[in-house]
């Protein structure tokens, strides 16, 4: 299958510094790419829908400012969050859609650590 | 707005039996349910999916069923193996080669005991 690259795998940082995740489709294209967050033993919460040339799409509740999304290129998508508070400490997974099939393919997450 | 509701949230099976997990989805325009496998620490990777004009479809020990009308999918697995252990997702898409969104499940912790 397509293989979706995300990084770092993971990250500690201090409160107030910003971070920036990287994900990236290796294979193929992906015009669609989506930045979920996950807690422990629980589900994707889809935070945004990132759309290649364009602005993302958040999802209610998520702020835009805090978690800046940029799709500058057909095989990357980037998140990054905005002066990190301990609250934000969690896993963050990103998936690309193939466009031939559809089929999403999910990066390996990255679990961020705000002291 | 859209939801997809999923039960149980944990199964225990013994070794060998079956395992049922079912989903239902709110959008009736959803045509694309797709089930994600996650082990522990790992990414979600796809096991097996279904288009809504197709009531069923197998893959080895794996199979899933579609209810249109009733906006119900579930998952079968048999002959459960330790291996199956993790957790499970189902989701829901409008068009999956276009952009929009997949609406997931809460997901599903399988236990299978040896």
């Amino acid at each position: 299958g397509a293989v979706v690259s995300q990084h770092p795998s993971w990250v500690i940082c201090k409160s107030g510094t910003s971070v920036k995740i990287e994900c990236r489709s290796l294979d193929f294209q992906a015009t669609t790419m989506f930045w979920y967050r996950q807690f422990p033993k629980q589900s994707l919460m889809l935070m945004a829908t990132s759309n290649e040339g364009s602005k993302a799409t958040y999802e209610q509740g998520v702020e835009k400012d805090k978690f800046l999304i940029n799709h500058a290129s057909l095989t990357l998508s980037t998140l990054t969050v905005t002066s990190a508070h301990p609250e934000d400490s969690s896993f963050y997974i990103c998936s690309a859609r193939q466009g031939n099939t559809g089929e999403l393919f999910f990066g390996e997450g990255s679990r961020l650590t705000v002291l | 707005g859209e939801n997809v509701e999923q039960h149980p949230s944990t199964l225990s099976v013994q070794e060998g039996d079956s395992a049922v997990i079912k989903c239902t989805y709110s959008d009736s325009a959803s045509n694309y349910f797709p089930w994600y496998k996650q082990e522990l620490g790992k990414r979600p990777q796809l096991i097996i999916d279904i288009r809504s004009n197709v009531g069923e479809k197998k893959d080895q020990r794996i199979a899933v069923t579609l209810n249109k009308t009733a906006k119900h999918f579930s998952l079968h697995i048999t002959e459960t193996q330790p291996e199956d252990s993790a957790v499970y997702f189902c989701a829901a898409s409008k068009d999956p080669s276009g952009t929009y969104k997949y609406i997931f499940g809460t997901g599903t912790r399988l236990k299978v005991l040896a």
